[in-house]
């Protein structure tokens, strides 16, 4: 079954790291990029940016600098999604979703997506 | 970054009715627009892409047309599962970041 499974919901004190999986299964995972994309609550659809899952080179789009990082580990077709420093205000949900086009120049749209990993950053 | 802005925000409607929903870039993305369908709880799923073209196993009642700024997502007869948020996205190669609409919630009326 083609499909991508994330980690399950965090709840983590201010300040502290949270990471993120997301494995995929059912398809060659080194075909497609993964995206990763925020949805606060109550609230849209935000393109964190994207990964290279041939290189593994990461691309961060303007607001998500610094303290994000994403990595994989092909051996286990699994992307990961790292937050650092946490805030209150990075509680969101997080998806992974696979790209579909070509996302190293912004030009793919998501046509399969992780289940969602609710992070709460709240003390 | 390329504005998205989708009218309207919550619509009503029937089961049964045909649904138009609108969704306005603000500079030009040619054909490069994918619709969404996101259900409380559930995560996306790409409904249309390249602004008319039906995912494989999306059902015929959702068509996608619209080029340059302007587009539209027509449900042409509400069904129950249906009633949901839906997205838009633009993917075009001349924006540095891919953006989304803000979203319509149909609802029952």
């Amino acid at each position: 079954q083609v499909q991508l499974v994330q980690s399950g919901s965090e709840l983590k004190e201010p300040g502290a790291s949270v990471k993120v999986s997301c494995r995929a299964s059912g398809y060659t995972f080194t075909t497609y990029s993964i995206s990763w994309v925020r949805q606060a609550p109550g609230q849209g659809l935000e393109w964190m940016g994207w990964i290279n899952t041939n290189s593994g080179y990461p691309t961060y789009v303007q607001g998500f600098t610094g303290r994000f990082v994403f990595s994989l580990d092909t051996s286990v077709n699994t992307a990961y999604m790292q937050i650092t420093s946490l805030k209150a205000e990075d509680t969101a949900l997080y998806y992974c979703a696979r790209g579909r086009g070509f996302c190293s120049s912004s030009n793919c749209y998501f046509d399969l997506w992780g289940q969602g990993t609710l992070v709460t950053a709240s003390s | 970054d390329i504005q998205m802005t989708q009218s309207p925000s919550t619509l009503s409607a029937s089961v049964g009715d045909r649904v138009t929903i609108t969704c306005r870039a603000s500079q030009s993305i040619s054909r490069w627009l994918a619709w969404y369908q996101q259900k409380p709880g559930k995560a996306p799923k790409v409904l249309i892409y390249e602004a008319s073209s039906l995912q494989s196993g999306v059902p015929s009642r959702f068509s996608g047309s619209g080029s340059g700024t302007e587009f539209t997502l027509t449900i042409s007869s509400l069904q129950p599962d249906d009633f949901a948020t839906y997205y838009c996205q633009q993917y075009n190669s001349h924006s540095p970041k891919l953006t989304f609409g803000g979203g319509t919630k149909v609802e029952i009326k």
